[in-house]
């Protein structure tokens, strides 16, 4: 089946340690966005990929980090310089940036 | 730069009332708009989408939304709720033709369906 996974559903790091999210589409798209949903605040965008070997902060890129190396893969790193990680982290694709988005089942980061 | 308010963080309605989910955006050049809904501990789906073309939207579900450009509104609407269309909804915008920007999401709004 076509669509977005991301991996793995439930996390938990201690504070102070790196972590990697993972997200794989097998739609073709050539966007991939990184969303943090924190309760009440919605989605805000942490980063966002156009193309292979590009990508784009956005508007709350510190403490993160990802890569684009794969038109299929957009692995974003929590890194410890983030100073409240613990949310819910969305992973999207779409055609092309102003297209509608197709959601991954989402990753609960828990760092204690 | 566009942004997206949502009026209603929680929306209660009864079984089987009209569902009324208020988006207004803004934007400086013709916007594309989107519902998606969210259930617990899962992604969004989308429900609908407005491009160009008609202003009245149906999606899934039997959800409907109109574009109304003099009021920068894409209010959601369902005639008659079910109690399973409990669940999270978020309005999206992002720019129209010849735009290259990213969605911009709401703060979402919470439906709630009593028996």
């Amino acid at each position: 089946d076509g669509g977005i996974t991301q991996s793995p559903k439930y996390l938990f790091r201690k504070e102070g340690q790196n972590v990697t999210l993972s997200c794989e589409q097998n739609l073709n798209h050539d966007a991939m966005y990184w969303y943090r949903q924190d309760p009440g605040q919605g989605l805000r965008l942490i980063y966002y990929s156009q193309i292979v070997n590009d990508f784009q902060k956005g508007d709350i890129a510190e403490g993160y980090s990802v890569s684009r190396e794969k038109k299929e893969s957009f692995p974003l790193t929590v890194t410890s310089a983030q100073k409240n990680p613990t949310a819910f982290y969305l992973c999207a694709s779409s055609p092309r940036v102003n297209t509608e988005a197709f959601f991954g089942q989402g990753t609960r980061l828990t760092v204690v | 730069a566009q942004s997206v308010t949502q009026l209603g963080s929680h929306v209660s309605v009864s079984e089987g009332a009209l569902v009324l989910l208020r988006c207004n955006y803004s934007s400086s050049v013709p916007p594309y708009l989107f519902w998606y809904v969210q259930y617990p501990n899962q992604g969004l789906q989308l429900l609908l989408k407005y491009t160009t073309g008609a202003t009245l939207v149906k999606g899934i579900n039997g959800f409907e939304a109109e574009f109304k450009k003099s009021e920068t509104s894409f209010h959601l609407t369902k005639p008659s709720a079910h109690m399973s269309d409990a669940a999270e909804y978020f309005c999206a915008v992002s720019e129209g033709p010849g735009g290259y920007n990213k969605l911009i999401f709401g703060a979402g709004t919470r439906l709630a369906v009593h028996p």
